[in-house]
């Protein structure tokens, strides 16, 4: 099993869905839990971390965390075409350890 | 956020020459850079931590002698792709954490490092 699983899609949605993308993963001792978005041939931009269980929103993007269940959310109320992207989740141990990122979820975005 | 940039952007070269990508933090100081390499259509795989004032750490599986860092300031790592083939063309990619109060567990990426070999 690898340590985070990833659904890669591609995920296409209309504009104003609220879209849904997911990660779980086998290791209980991360600890900190991080949304990227990737525009095709651009470096990953952080959008999202989260260190404890729960929601934390930003804007239309809302990060969900579930650590009793290994699993991590990222919610994008309201799409736009401008949210098409690959998203990928990225979690870590602590301590400026490396991050283990998923394969990422390409998602467009169609007016 | 904090900035990381990199130079080139994007590099063509022979089969058999050596390439270096430099991976800047720009505001802030960094101790430890990362470089990762993405193949198309895949994640990043983690090549090797990059440790100001020592050697670097690589991933099981990447060649030290191949890939050669060097972290020589707080605000500069170089990645040297020696011998390189066109196997190794690839997107290579640094990040940094930041050393701010309340920031110091999230990366920021660098634009990416576009490399073909022919």
């Amino acid at each position: 099993q690898k340590e985070v699983e990833q659904d890669p899609g591609p995920l296409s949605v209309p504009e104003g869905a609220i879209v849904s993308l997911n990660c779980t993963y086998s290791n209980s001792a991360f600890q900190y839990f991080m949304w990227y978005r990737q525009y095709s041939r651009k470096g990953p931009e952080l959008l999202m971390y989260t260190y404890s269980s729960g929601n934390k929103e930003d804007g239309r993007f809302t990060a969900q965390v579930d650590k009793s269940s290994k699993y991590i959310s990222l919610f994008i109320r309201d799409s736009q075409p401008s949210d098409s992207a690959t998203y990928l989740c990225a979690l870590g141990l602590g301590g400026s350890e490396k991050l283990v990122f998923g394969k990422g979820t390409k998602l467009t975005v169609n007016p | 956020g904090a900035v990381v940039s990199q130079h080139p952007s994007w590099v063509i070269c022979k089969s058999g020459t050596s390439v270096k990508i430099e991976c800047r933090s720009l505001d802030f100081q960094a101790t430890t850079m990362f470089w990762y390499r993405q193949f198309p259509k895949q994640s990043l795989m983690l090549m090797a931590t990059s440790n100001e004032g020592s050697k670097a750490t690589y991933e099981q599986g990447v060649e030290k002698d191949k890939f050669l860092i060097n972290h020589a300031s707080l605000t500069l790592s170089t990645l040297t792709v020696t011998s390189a083939h066109p196997e190794d063309s690839s997107f290579y990619i640094c990040s940094a954490p930041p050393r701010l109060a309340g920031d110091t567990e999230t990366q920021y990426f660098g634009p990416g490092t576009r490399l073909l070999v022919l």
